[in-house]
């Protein structure tokens, strides 16, 4: 099992730029989740989903979009990139037990 | 107020020592808590969960619960360098609403 798959690993966007963030996992988990984090800190809840087609927001939710069409993935997406967005996105997923994270992905907004 | 609270360290014991981590949380109807080790670069790794008023132990580690008091620990016991690393707490919300919230770490070192 790949479990939780992020892509891609890195990314320098500029500011103004958009894209999307990508989430697969293959653990038929009902539960996703984004977070961020910046350097010496923990993660921060972006958006989460609790099944398809079903998604709330986090604590830093602003600047950024999700969907959830399918149980397996769960994109995010920037619009309009900030330098302030630079940080460690990370994806995960559970079954409301234990969450398993993906590799992350550093973006630098420059 | 942060919904989940720790002391960002860092926190430095002795090889051999019990380094104890503390975590305090807002949302009364939380039910399960969860500590994740994360290496500088890694992503985060479950180490425990606890949802009951006690403790629970697993090896060298002890996670402890006091609902009433809104608190959680982890004690490390015969700490190992290898156990430096950031411990995030994390609880999930009340109701089955599957909103899992992070503290911002402890950073622990262990001294050999």
């Amino acid at each position: 099992n790949a479990g939780v798959t992020q892509t891609p690993k890195f990314r320098i966007l500029k500011i103004g730029q958009s894209m999307t963030l990508q989430c697969t996992q293959d653990m038929n988990h009902n539960y996703m989740y984004w977070y961020r984090q910046d350097p010496g800190m923990g993660l921060k809840l972006i958006y989460y989903s609790v099944g398809a087609g079903i998604t709330d927001k986090g604590e830093v939710p602003n600047g950024y979009n999700v969907s959830r069409s399918t149980t397996e993935d769960f994109p995010l997406r920037l619009e309009l990139a900030a330098p302030s967005q630079t940080s460690v996105y990370f994806c995960a997923s559970s079954q409301n037990t234990e969450a398993f994270f993906g590799q992350g992905t550093r973006l630098t907004v420059v | 107020q942060k919904e989940v609270e720790q002391n960002s360290g860092p926190l430095s014991v002795p090889e051999g020592a019990i380094a104890s981590l503390n975590c305090t949380y807002s949302d009364r109807g939380s039910q399960s808590f969860f500590w994740y080790r994360q290496y500088s670069g890694k992503s985060p790794e479950l180490i425990m969960f606890i949802y009951s008023n006690g403790d629970k132990e697993d090896g060298r580690f002890t996670a402890q619960l006091n609902k009433a008091s809104q608190y959680v620990s982890l004690l490390i016991r015969d700490s190992q360098p290898s156990d430096s690393a950031t411990y995030l707490c994390a609880g999930l919300g009340s109701s089955n609403t599957g909103k899992l919230i992070f503290g911002q770490g402890t950073t622990l070192q262990v001294k050999p």
